[in-house]
């Protein structure tokens, strides 16, 4: 099966600019994260999506960072405007559920750096 | 504040040898505990798990360790070969919950042949 696709894998960008990522998670996977990892801490949730409604978002930047899945498939994670601690490795998961033992299969990532 | 624990950032064993990775965690509601490795410039890949309904999972090379009353699990591997150096994520979740996991910040095993 393909795993979870994410793009694009690196981004430099200067402070104050946006940057968007995408995200296609395993086929028929109802669970979408994006997890945030930067350099030396492991990944801390930014949003969690159920089909295509928001699950957790609570330790989202809401004033700079937005999210969506509007056709509960892929995702798209947005940063208006960039700070320099934003830069990081962004990491997009998949699950088929929520309950239960529930594994993550996660993507490559997309490394950001802000100057 | 911290609720899962990785307290070794580093770890380096010889080939063939074992190599033991500790983790603890705070919140006594967690009880399903998994591993990840990640190599560099890749996602982090599932390894093994353990419910905390039993104390012990063995997956070939690879047995995780529980201890609930100490809070602590642990990540056994043997023998221990060069492709094993890489990153080391144990995370925990409840399983009641919405599923997310929380992670610790990783401990790197380097293999030396």
């Amino acid at each position: 099966e393909a795993g979870v696709a994410q793009s694009p894998r690196y981004k430099i960008i200067e402070k104050r600019q946006s940057v968007a990522f995408w995200c296609n998670p395993i086929s028929g996977h109802a669970t979408l994260y994006w997890y945030q990892q930067i350099l030396g801490q492991g990944p801390k949730l930014l949003i969690q999506f159920q089909n295509n409604g928001v699950v957790d978002d609570s330790q989202l930047p809401k004033d700079r960072f937005s999210a969506e899945r509007l056709k509960g498939v892929d995702s798209t994670l947005k940063i208006q405007p960039a700070k320099l601690e934003d830069s990081a490795v962004y990491l997009c998961a998949s699950s088929l559920g929520m309950l239960g033992a529930n594994v993550l299969t996660f993507g490559a990532g997309s490394r950001l750096t802000v100057l | 504040d911290q609720q899962v624990k990785q307290n070794s950032p580093s770890l380096s064993v010889q080939e063939g040898r074992i190599s033991i990775l500790n983790c603890d965690y705070t919140n006594s509601m967690f009880d399903y505990f998994l591993w990840y490795k990640k190599y560099p410039a890749e996602g982090p890949t599932f390894l093994i798990s353990i419910s905390s309904i039993k104390d012990k999972n063995e997956d070939g090379r690879f047995t995780v360790f529980l201890n609930k009353s100490a809070k602590h699990l642990s990540l056994h591997i043997v023998p221990s070969q060069p492709g094993d150096s890489a990153v080391y994520f144990c995370a925990a979740s409840v399983t009641g919950s919405q599923g997310n996991l929380i992670f610790g910040k990783g401990t790197k095993l380097s293999v030396k042949p």
